[in-house]
Order: structure tokens, then sequence, then C-alpha cells
């Protein structure tokens, strides 16, 4: 089955900077790839999401890139803010309604 | 947007007893559901995949006959833990696909605490 690694688990910036967080996933057969974010106690919010016919994805401040050679996609946050901290996780899945795997989670925050 | 209901959102229950947990697609049609449990600080971690009309499909290591679930239409699938005790005490959430290619919705989840 799908395997989702995810790095850093913890990160820590200073309010204005960038964040950059990486996922591998391991079955080439995967083609929906979207990022959540999740509060203490809440679901999880999907913030972006690339399907594997396009390298990179833009919303305002956060962008997601993919590369299916490596199986692996990033997501980028510039001008973080407090309010960005929460934790972030990445997830893969293949088409035709399939189970959704999900990374190990990444612990973001803004320092003021 | 496609919306799944879940209730309760948190529930407290003694070990040794069975709780059920509900998730409602209230404006689509879920084929299929996806069952989650999330431990304090780690990730969400697939239980199960229920299909309308047939038997669920375990991840390994799940318990089929602790984690009974039941998908009897295609608007409700229920969890239901017997037997409960405090190592169950974690975050369940249910999640569906409104289309074969869409997005994932969530349940808002539901604590259980066994004591």
């Amino acid at each position: 089955g799908e395997n989702v690694e995810q790095h850093p688990s913890t990160l820590s910036v200073q309010e204005g900077d960038s964040a950059v967080i990486k996922c591998t996933y391991s079955d080439s057969a995967s083609n929906y790839f979207p990022w959540y974010k999740q509060e203490l106690g809440k679901r999880p919010q999907l913030i972006i999401d690339i399907r594997s016919n396009v390298g990179e994805k833009k919303d305002q401040r956060i962008a997601v890139t993919l590369n299916k050679t490596a199986k692996h996609f990033s997501l980028h946050i510039t001008e973080t803010q407090p309010e960005d901290s929460a934790v972030y996780f990445c997830a893969a899945a293949t088409g035709g309604g399939n189970k959704l795997t999900f990374g190990t989670g990444t612990q973001l925050k803004v320092e003021l | 947007g496609a919306v799944v209901s879940q209730h309760p959102s948190w529930v407290i229950c003694k070990s040794g007893t069975s709780v059920k947990i509900e998730c409602r697609s209230l404006d689509f049609q879920a084929t299929t559901m996806f069952w989650y449990r999330q431990f304090p600080k780690q990730s969400l971690m697939l239980m199960a995949t229920s299909n309308e009309g047939s038997k669920a499909t375990y991840e390994q290591g799940v318990e089929k006959d602790k984690f009974l679930i039941n998908h009897a239409s295609l608007t409700l699938s229920t969890l239901t833990v017997t037997s409960a005790h405090p190592e169950d005490s974690s975050f369940y959430i249910c999640s569906a696909r409104a289309t074969p290619e869409g997005g994932y919705t969530f349940g808002s989840g539901t604590r259980l605490t066994v004591v």
C-alpha cells in the first residue's frame, strides 16, 4: 500500500518568513495530493491540493509543488503569520475514490 | 459544498460498554466512507473503508469484531466501538468523496474517552 513520509515533524519560523514542508510517497499510481491544516480537536481543513498532471499550484501565500519522477511534493507558505501555526498534513490518494493516506504531520509554529 | 455530519462530537463511556458513531453525507451520496482514528499528536490512521451494502474492508491490525462498521444506506455509515477500553480513547473521524475524483470531505470528528 501507499506510504507517505513527511518532514520536518516540527518547524519554527519567524513571522514573515517562509515555511517549507516536504513529503514523499511510494505508490506511483497516486495522483491526488492534498495538504491539510488541522487545529487541535478539529477536522482537517484542506488548504491546497494538486493532481499528478500539474507540477505546481499556487493560492495566495500557499503553493504546492509536485515531482512525479522523484515522488515527492512540497508545501510552501510565504509571509507566515501567527494564525498559520497549526499541524499540517500531506496526503496521497489514487483515483476512483480510493483511500487517502496521510503523512506523519508537521507542527508549524510562527513566532512573533 | 459537500458536507458530512458526524455525531456525537464527544462521548465518555465506561469500560466494557459500546459506543456508536454516526456519519451522514448531507448533500451527496457516499458510496464509500473512510473511518480514521487519531491519537494525540499523531497522524490520521485509516481504520477501515466502508462500502454501501457490503462488508467493510479493514486495515491491517484493526480488529473487525471490535470496530463494527455498518453502511446501510448511501448517506449513513456507522462505527460501533464494542467493549470499549481506555486504550480505545481517541479521536475518530470519517471522510467521504462526493465524486470519485473529487476532494475528501471530513466529518467533525468524535472524541471518545473510555473511563
